[in-house]
């Protein structure tokens, strides 16, 4: 079983959609939770942490389930400029991160 | 955050050769990584580069094939040796900062011939 597993997608929404990923991680030791953007061509860039009591930033949302080893990501009010790959990772204390596959998103207007 | 920057950006090289990649923190950090990232594939975890000591590789990468240095808290290099194309690859370097958050730079993109 892959340690973190992602839907690859690619999600394709209009502009002004709400869109969810969802993460699901193997390890329950896991301590450490974030999503991270990849545009095209670039590296990835920390979008949040993610907190066991859920957090909010701006039109992002990301919830955090221990019991179930499972993570998302709400986007709302989609903008063009969210269109990138969007990263799952997590790690141990003291580790690197474990990256998932991530998940495409392709906004359209 | 850190500011990181990491030559060369990209390069072409011959089968059998060396490239070495180097990877500069504008402050001090104590942790930092290089991954890989192979066409179409996230991220993998090849060794974690520690100031002052050997390096601490995963499994499937070797020292022999891809050392490390850290000489000091802000600077870092990896060597990719005898090349070969399925090294073709981007490689990132990472420093870790507070509460186990991660950036990147901005990676050298690697073609083998």
């Amino acid at each position: 079983r892959k340690e973190v597993e992602q839907d690859p997608g690619p999600f394709n929404v209009p502009e002004g959609a709400t869109v969810a990923f969802n993460c699901t991680y193997s390890n329950s030791a896991s301590q450490s939770f974030f999503w991270y953007r990849q545009d095209c061509r670039k590296e990835p860039k920390l979008l949040m942490s993610v907190y066991s009591s859920g957090n909010e930033d701006g039109r992002f949302t990301a919830q955090l389930n221990r019991a179930s080893q499972y993570i998302s990501l709400l986007i709302r009010d989609s903008k063009l400029s969210d269109s990138a790959t969007y990263l799952c990772v997590v790690n141990m204390e003291g580790t690197a991160l474990i990256f998932g596959k991530g998940t495409t998103l392709s906004v359209s207007s | 955050s850190a500011v990181i920057s990491q030559k060369p950006s990209r390069d072409i090289c011959q089968r059998g050769t060396s490239l070495t990649i180097q990877c500069q923190v504008d402050s001090q950090v104590t942790m930092m990584f290089w991954y890989r990232q192979q066409p179409g594939q996230s991220l993998t975890l090849i060794a974690t580069a520690n100031q002052g000591s050997e390096a601490t590789y995963e499994s499937g990468f070797v020292i022999d094939k891809f050392p490390i240095s850290r000489p000091n808290l802000t600077f870092s290099t990896l060597t990719v040796s005898n090349m070969s194309p399925e090294d073709s690859s981007i490689y990132l370097c990472s420093v870790q900062e507070i509460a186990d958050t991660q950036y990147f730079g901005p990676g050298t993109r690697l073609t083998v011939l």
